[in-house]
């Protein structure tokens, strides 16, 4: 079972901020935050991953708590080309470096981004 | 620079017969996994494969088995197809010690 919890869906205005919330309380200490989104009928796309710190790259910013219990995926100017399903996942540290195991995706937070 | 190709993109295929599924990684990859998606529901993992040996295994039958190729390319074979096999097939390649894994467009079977 997915390891996070996410609302079913949001809408988002056309040039705004989307903010999309990720509950994963159980997270243990050598676990990563991952997000994919998924657009229709198509593969899961990466977005971005992070294990302690904020992480930001050309396409969205990840904000993770202190606690880590919980994380914010940010995309700063939504598009409605960022309409999809967005997936947060936890994934362990492989012990010799990277991120190993398998991706177990949940349910996701169907996002729908309005003009 | 490709990305992830999989082959064929449609299949349909009768209850019985078996299915082979092909996936090329990412140029420099060397890790594939495969994963089984429903419709409305998020992928579920099949099985991955490094150094042609399967590595993890996900919650499905034999019948679902698959091989990795000295290129890194791999295959998704499953037998006596049954109607609950419609789905779409992704494969996603990484790097064994890598963090990212890149998923192809998939490959929709239907199984009539």
């Amino acid at each position: 079972d997915a390891k996070t919890t996410q609302p079913p869906s949001m809408d988002c205005a056309e040039g705004r901020a989307a903010n999309l919330p990720c509950n994963h309380s159980t997270i243990s200490g050598n676990e990563y935050v991952y997000w994919y989104r998924q657009i229709h009928s198509q593969g899961p796309q990466y977005i971005i991953h992070g294990l302690k710190n904020n992480e930001t790259n050309e396409m969205a910013s990840l904000i993770i708590t202190e606690d880590r219990k919980s994380s914010t995926l940010i995309l700063p100017h939504a598009t409605l080309r960022d309409t999809a399903v967005y997936y947060c996942i936890v994934r362990v540290a492989g012990n010799y470096g990277g991120s190993q195991g398998n991706l177990i995706f949940g349910k996701g937070t169907k996002l729908s981004v309005k003009p | 620079d490709a990305g992830v190709t999989q082959s064929p993109t449609h299949l349909i295929k009768t209850r019985g017969q078996q299915v082979t599924l092909r996936c090329s990684p990412k140029s420099g990859h060397d890790t594939v996994s495969w994963y089984q998606q429903a419709l409305g529901q998020g992928p579920q993992f099949i099985f991955q494969y490094y150094e042609e040996e399967e590595r993890q295994r996900g919650n499905f039958p034999d019948r679902f088995s698959g091989h990795q190729f000295p290129n890194y390319s791999s295959e998704l074979n499953v037998n006596a197809l049954l109607l609950g096999d419609s789905a779409l097939y992704l494969c996603a390649s990484s790097l064994w010690y890598g963090y990212e894994q890149y998923f192809g467009p998939g490959t929709r079977l239907t199984v009539t």
